[in-house]
């Protein structure tokens, strides 16, 4: 079975400044990666995904991953941060093949201070 | 476009009392449906998903039952809530052999 981990709980930043909040998975077979977004007492949205080909994906609002297999991470890192991003930010892995059940890591919150 | 509908959003039920969320999705067919529960610093945890009508697979033991009586209609139902039963409730659903999960706006249930 697939798990995910991220092993941090919270990352504090500074507005402006680069950010990288990490993801491992862990999984015998093909896998689909995906980052997802939780502002307070909101449900989750999804911010960007890996599914195929190019291992670097991109969202629409700076956020980017890379898919590393030989490390079994997929990172989620932006260059230049916003008060705006300061929200739970979720990993997770499904199968590539089958039915599609979703493993979620725990969360890592990301507070961006001024 | 698909949207997905829960409600209530937020719930405080007594201990031994019975609980129903439910949950609807518009816009598409035969989608796949899933309730997840959110415990603070323990992610989402996956308690039950149905590719159809009538079928309900259960992730963990638990209080809490699922039901699926319409295509796009998932209801969450406990015959006599826990404490433990506290927790941000997550419906969701996808495409069948698509790629992600779509998330409603989430039930916050405080079992006091």
């Amino acid at each position: 079975a697939q798990s995910v981990t991220q092993l941090d709980s919270q990352v504090p930043v500074f507005e402006e400044a680069p950010v990288e909040l990490r993801c491992n998975y862990s999984s015998s077979v093909s896998v689909y990666l995906f980052w997802y977004v939780q502002y307070p007492n909101q449900g989750l949205q999804l911010l960007l995904k890996y599914l195929s080909g190019s291992t670097l994906v991109e969202s629409i609002n700076g956020f980017e991953a890379e898919f590393n297999k030989s490390q079994t991470s997929f990172h989620l890192r932006k260059p230049s941060v916003h008060i705006s991003d300061t929200a739970e930010y979720f990993c997770a892995v499904r199968h590539a093949t089958g039915f599609q059940k979703l493993v979620f890591g725990t969360g890592t919150r990301l507070l961006v201070s001024p | 476009s698909q949207t997905i509908h829960q409600w209530p959003a937020t719930l405080v039920q007594p201990v031994g009392s019975p609980l129903s969320l439910e949950c609807t999705v518009e816009g598409t067919s035969n989608p796949n449906l899933y309730w997840y529960r959110q415990a603070a610093g323990r992610g989402l945890q996956l308690l039950f998903y149905s590719v159809g009508i009538g079928q309900i697979s259960s992730e963990v033991p638990q209080n809490l039952s699922a039901s699926r009586p319409q295509d796009r209609q998932f209801i969450l139902s406990s015959k006599k809530l826990l404490l433990s039963d506290s927790g941000f409730y997550l419906c969701a659903w996808s495409v069948p052999g698509g790629s992600e999960a779509f998330f409603g706006q989430g039930t916050r249930l405080t079992v006091v």
